[in-house]
């Protein structure tokens, strides 16, 4: 099976930087993304690492190490409109043709003045 | 990008009522849909798989017989949730993959459903 673990709240404050941990077991791994979520809101994709190392887009970076079985998502300058859900996710490439998506238990990351 | 739309965004039904609620690809030709349901606060939970001219596969501990799904098209999936009741209240979200786009899932607006 797969388990997705998260913190479960973060809170900063604008301007600042918040990593978002994710550690997984899993039996089938594709690479590690990253989903916002805003309250009432659908996902939406942020990042994506297949390899180890640092993807960098934008003021959002993500980290992987397969080793570890760990990945962090890295917010930059925080801004008011990041409050949201973050979820880690993994693909199984043993079921659904490669693209059933397990969510991580998500950060609801609160931005303060 | 890709659009998945689905609809409709909020509907309200009484108990033993069946709704049915619909995911389109507006852009790109899916196979494979998948249908996730998600309790306030929580994470996003697959519910099943919905695969076009097939049967879907469900998730452990999901009852097939109450929510039925339906994928007869490459660009249509359906979810029913047939005899609501209000612990069926939930958000319902559809997600698919551009298959020429390999990493993104993409994701409907999500359904929420009230059953009173």
């Amino acid at each position: 099976g797969q388990s997705l673990e998260q913190p479960s709240e973060v809170t900063a404050v604008e301007g600042a930087i918040v990593q978002i941990n994710c550690t997984y077991q899993t039996s089938g791994f594709y690479g590690l993304s990253w989903y916002q979520q805003h309250d009432g809101g659908a996902p939406t994709f942020l990042s994506y690492n297949a390899l180890d190392g640092l993807e960098e887009t934008g003021r959002f970076s993500s980290f992987l190490s397969r080793s570890d079985s760990y990945g962090y998502l890295l917010l930059q300058e925080l801004q008011m409109k990041d409050s949201a859900s973050y979820f880690c996710a993994v693909r199984d490439p043993l079921t659904g043709g490669g693209n059933k998506l397990t969510f991580g238990t998500g950060t609801q990351l609160k931005v303060e003045l | 990008g890709a659009v998945v739309s689905q609809h409709p965004s909020r509907v309200i039904c009484k108990s033993g009522t069946s709704v049915k609620i619909e995911c389109r690809s507006l852009d790109f030709q899916a196979t494979t849909m998948f249908w996730y349901r998600q309790f306030p606060k929580q994470s996003l939970m697959l519910m099943a798989t919905s695969n076009e001219g097939s049967k879907a596969t469900y998730e452990q501990g999901v009852e097939k017989d109450k929510f039925l799904i339906n994928h007869a098209s490459l660009t249509l999936s359906t979810l029913t949730v047939t005899s609501a009741h209000p612990e069926d209240s939930s958000f319902y979200i559809c997600s698919a993959r551009d298959p020429g786009q390999n990493t993104e899932a993409f994701f409907g607006q999500g359904t929420r459903l009230t059953v009173v």
